[in-house]
């Protein structure tokens, strides 16, 4: 199975400035035949379920803002959100499908600081 | 818009059954894949099962493996998750969640609002 971890655990970030979160994986989700990193990244809010963020590693999903950004290939993977506002106070989780069992990592919680 | 509706949740002994129905409107249902992801009290998302659009393969957590079954009911645009067998383990909300594509390897983009499962005498 793909082990994924995820760094910091939780971060406290000031309104306005840039956040970031790093999903590792333990072995390469790039898929050879179409060169997509098989890897998404979602956001939880309490209370609610996830929604999709990012897809193939750096495609954003329809609707979501700018402010959030994806990067990485391989096995090393980034989300940033270059200017957090309070509505980003959630948890934050990458899951690769490349192959199964799919699996998530286990969550950065952001908060402000 | 994409609506994804389970239902079925509730308090269950442990060795006993359930299904779970997830009814989706605002897509094409049979042309997507569909994944069940539960998430016990506390605790982080944990992958369960796929089923693909099209040709229905079905993917398995080695957890879940032998007890659960995934299906689809394109003519009533419902995804289920028959659960056998049930452990304290698999107490969680259970999410339905809707594909990217009709193939089983893609993300999840549109999710339900879930439904409890708990399993205690």
């Amino acid at each position: 199975d793909i082990v994924m971890t995820q760094s910091p655990d939780s971060l406290a970030v000031s309104l306005g400035e840039r956040a970031t979160i790093s999903c590792k994986s333990s072995q390469s989700v790039l898929y050879n035949s179409n060169n997509k990193n098989q890897l998404a990244w979602y956001q939880q809010k309490p209370g609610q379920p996830p929604k999709l963020l990012i897809y193939w590693a750096s495609t954003r999903e329809s609707g979501v803002p700018e402010r959030f950004s994806g990067s990485g290939s391989g096995t090393d993977f980034t989300l940033t959100i270059s200017s957090l506002q309070a509505e980003d106070v959630a948890v934050y989780c990458c899951q690769q499908y490349y192959s199964f069992p799919f699996t998530f990592g286990p969550g950065t919680r952001v908060e402000i600081k | 818009e994409v609506q994804l509706v389970e239902s079925g949740g509730g308090l269950i002994q442990p060795g006993g059954s359930l299904r779970l129905p997830c009814a989706a409107s605002g897509f094409t249902f049979s042309g997507y894949s569909m994944t069940w992801v539960r998430q016990a009290p506390g605790k982080g998302l944990e992958w369960v099962s796929t089923i693909s659009g099209g040709t229905a393969n079905t993917y398995y957590a080695d957890s879940v493996k032998g007890r659960f079954t995934i299906s689809r009911d394109n003519s009533k645009n419902t995804l289920y998750l028959q659960m056998d067998s049930l452990r304290a383990e698999d107490t969680a909300i259970y999410y339905c969640a809707k594909g990217r594509m009709p193939s089983a390897y893609t993300g999840s983009d549109s999710w339900g609002q879930g439904t409890l499962v708990t399993v205690s005498s």
